[in-house]
């Protein structure tokens, strides 16, 4: 069945630090991929997507590029800032309607 | 953007009461809503899929009984914990999906259940 893996967590960076959290995924299809995030007491926001290989999700200074060779959707961000500080979902879908699978999330804390 | 209103947020109740959670989608059509539970630092759990007019399909290991859910209409879900018990206390979301291709769910705010 379908998968995604993040790695491991939690993550602390100084602001203005560069991010990069991993995400792996398996999937019997063409899924479309999703970053999540969740502030504390929230619920989840979607804060970017791709939907097919080797397209560039991007939002808010955070981007994720779909690659399919290496079944990759990892999170990056140039200069995190404190507001970044958060837990962060990276999850597929294979199809509209379909369910979501998430990975464990990992949660960032970035200390000013 | 597209909205689902999840109310309520917060709820106390004692134990062996009936609690409802209502999910709405407020600008768009959702086909489908999804119910999910979260424990503590965890990721989140699917519990079931409703589609509206249809019975919910439950996650294996959700008990349907317990967790009663309605899809009436295309912009309303609602969940009925039934006889809740501590163990029931928990971080339950919804999310809606308008149903087209690629379109991401949407999720609500959360209901934080605590059962004393």
């Amino acid at each position: 069945g379908d998968s995604v893996t993040q790695m491991e967590g939690p993550v602390t960076l100084s602001e203005e630090a560069c991010l990069t959290i991993n995400c792996t995924y398996t999937a019997t299809g063409y899924p479309s991929l999703f970053w999540y995030v969740q502030y504390p007491g929230e619920g989840l926001q979607l804060l970017l997507k791709a939907t097919k290989a080797d397209d560039k999700g991007s939002n808010k200074g955070f981007e994720a590029t779909y690659r399919k060779e290496t079944t990759s959707f990892h999170l990056e961000k140039g200069s995190v800032q404190v507001s970044d500080s958060a837990v962060y979902f990276c999850a597929l879908s294979d199809g509209a309607n379909s369910k979501l699978t998430f990975g464990k999330g990992i949660t960032l804390s970035v200390r000013p | 953007g597209a909205v689902v209103s999840q109310h309520p947020s917060w709820v106390i109740c004692k134990s062996g009461t009936s609690v409802k959670i209502e999910c709405r989608s407020l600008d768009f059509q959702a086909t489908t809503m999804f119910w999910y539970r979260q424990f503590p630092k965890q990721s989140l759990m699917l519990m079931a899929t409703s589609n509206e007019g249809s019975k919910a399909t439950y996650e294996q290991g959700v008990e349907k009984d317990k967790f009663l859910i309605n899809h009436a209409s295309l912009t309303l879900s609602t969940l009925t914990v039934t006889s809740a018990h501590p163990e029931d206390s928990s971080f339950y979301i919804c999310s809606a999906s308008p149903g087209f291709s690629n379109q991401p769910q949407h999720f609500g705010d959360g209901t934080r259940l605590s059962i004393l």
